[in-house]
């Protein structure tokens, strides 16, 4: 069946390098990513989305990159800041019916000072 | 705009008993979709309600069920606790009527089973 998983579940950074946080997806008919970010007692925040038609996009410090052949997603943060540490969740968005979106396992990205 | 809110916050129940969980949603969205999220899991998908009827279901036992009212509040209800019903249930909210996936989480009702 339909899967979305994480490739590491932890990520240790140093403040100010960049963060590479990948995801591999199983449903080819996906068509509509997101990365969510969780910060310890909150639930997840929206970060940054991306359409199927697309093979990247930018927002302010991240940047997604979906690589339809292999079914990778990957999630770049520049200058990576403590307020950066949390879990970072990618989801597919599987159409067909009603519109189903499946969440990965997390990966736990933590930000040495 | 107010976020989702979630209540309780924290709950504590023991095996065979049953709860309740409400979420409220943004102020317009429709939408509203249930998550149980676990150590070492993702978020599992409980169902989605929409327009006050159940429009999509995880692989979850019938024990978890849940309802939508006129409001677009909704609760969900889990009979015969489990000790692996301990979990951070989230509620996320959706304008599905704009065509987005863009969801938002209230911050969750952390329930343990004793």
């Amino acid at each position: 069946g339909e899967s979305v998983g994480l490739h590491l579940p932890t990520l240790s950074v140093q403040e100010g390098d960049n963060s590479i946080i990948n995801c591999a997806y199983s449903n080819s008919a996906s068509d509509y990513f997101i990365w969510y970010k969780q910060e310890s007692g909150k639930g997840p925040q929206f970060i940054i989305d991306i359409r199927s038609n697309m093979d990247k996009r930018q927002g302010q410090r991240v940047t997604v990159l979906l690589n339809k052949t292999v079914k990778h997603l990957s999630l770049q943060i520049a200058a990576t800041q403590p307020g950066d540490s949390a879990v970072y969740f990618c989801a597919e968005n599987t159409p067909g019916g009603y519109q189903k979106v499946t969440f990965g396992t997390g990966t736990k990205l933590q930000v040495i000072p | 705009k107010a976020g989702v809110t979630q209540t309780p916050r924290y709950l504590i129940k023991t095996r065979g008993q049953q709860v309740t969980l409400s979420c409220s949603p943004i102020s317009g969205h429709r939408s509203v979709s249930w998550y149980q999220q676990t150590p070492g899991q993702g978020l599992q998908f409980l169902f989605e309600y929409f327009s006050e009827t159940q429009r999509n279901k995880g692989n979850f036992p019938g024990r978890f069920s849940g309802r939508q009212f006129s409001n677009s509040r909704s609760e969900m209800n889990v009979s015969t606790l489990e000790l692996g019903d301990s979990a951070l249930y989230l509620c996320a909210s959706r304008d599905r009527g704009q065509g987005s996936y863009e969801q938002y989480f209230g911050p969750g009702t952390r329930l343990t089973v004793t």
